[in-house]
């Protein structure tokens, strides 16, 4: 089963606000990565963070790889209504038993109201 | 660059049956991993191959196995469908399966009826 904890589990915002969602875990990750999935679609990388601390933008989105690496969180500042999706943190381990497999949070439901 | 390739999009088979789905990653890539997509369970692993070798494996009954070819293509095969294999099956690619983000395709949608 899945071992991250991904919160909020779904969000109702209007246009224009901002968004804040983040996933915990009980054991360390290497990597958080940080994707959108749409209907229909496979998940969309967003943001990818490979150090604790580390602090990442890509347009209005911006990521943070939590410290104790245990955590980390997604934000999107002035929504827009194309942000409306599925969005999924998930985290891999290092060492050879982690090749190709990603824990995936239970993912966040964004509407964006016009 | 073109991306990762699944198919076919969408499959009905009914349980008993067996299915083979279809992976052809980012040109250089040669990790491929598969994953399950339940509403009930999420995003499950299910294995990784790199280099026609299968290095990683999730918790999935035997029905599950696949393969990778010289080319870096995979295919992912389930014997004895029952109908809680209904799932959207997606691929990624990377290009060594270590820690880099993946690229995921858009899925195959089997159902089993």
């Amino acid at each position: 089963g899945q071992q991250l904890n991904q919160s909020p589990q779904s969000m109702f915002i209007q246009e224009g606000e901002d968004v804040s969602m983040n996933c915990t875990s009980s054991s360390i990750f290497n990597t958080w990565l940080w994707y959108k999935q749409d209907p229909g679609e496979g998940p969309v990388l967003l943001i990818a963070l490979y150090k604790a601390g580390e602090l990442t933008s890509n347009g209005r989105l911006t990521a943070q790889f939590g410290i104790t690496r245990k955590d980390s969180f997604l934000n999107i500042s002035a929504s827009i209504p194309s942000d409306v999706g599925i969005y999924f943190c998930a985290g891999q381990f290092a060492g050879g038993t982690s090749y190709g497999k990603l824990t995936f949070g239970q993912g966040t439901i964004l509407t964006v109201h016009p | 660059k073109a991306g990762v390739t699944q198919t076919p999009r969408y499959l009905i088979k009914t349980r008993g049956q067996q299915v083979t789905l279809s992976c052809s990653p980012i040109s250089g890539h040669r990790s491929v991993s598969w994953y399950q997509q339940t509403p009930g369970q999420g995003l499950q692993f299910l294995f990784e191959y790199f280099s026609e070798t299968q290095r990683n494996k999730g918790n999935f009954p035997g029905r599950f196995s696949g393969r990778q070819f010289s080319n870096s293509r995979s295919e992912m095969n389930v014997s004895t469908l029952e109908l809680g294999d209904s799932a959207l099956y997606l691929c990624a690619s990377s290009p060594e399966g270590g820690n880099y983000g993946y690229t995921f395709g858009s899925g195959t949608r089997l159902t089993v009826v």
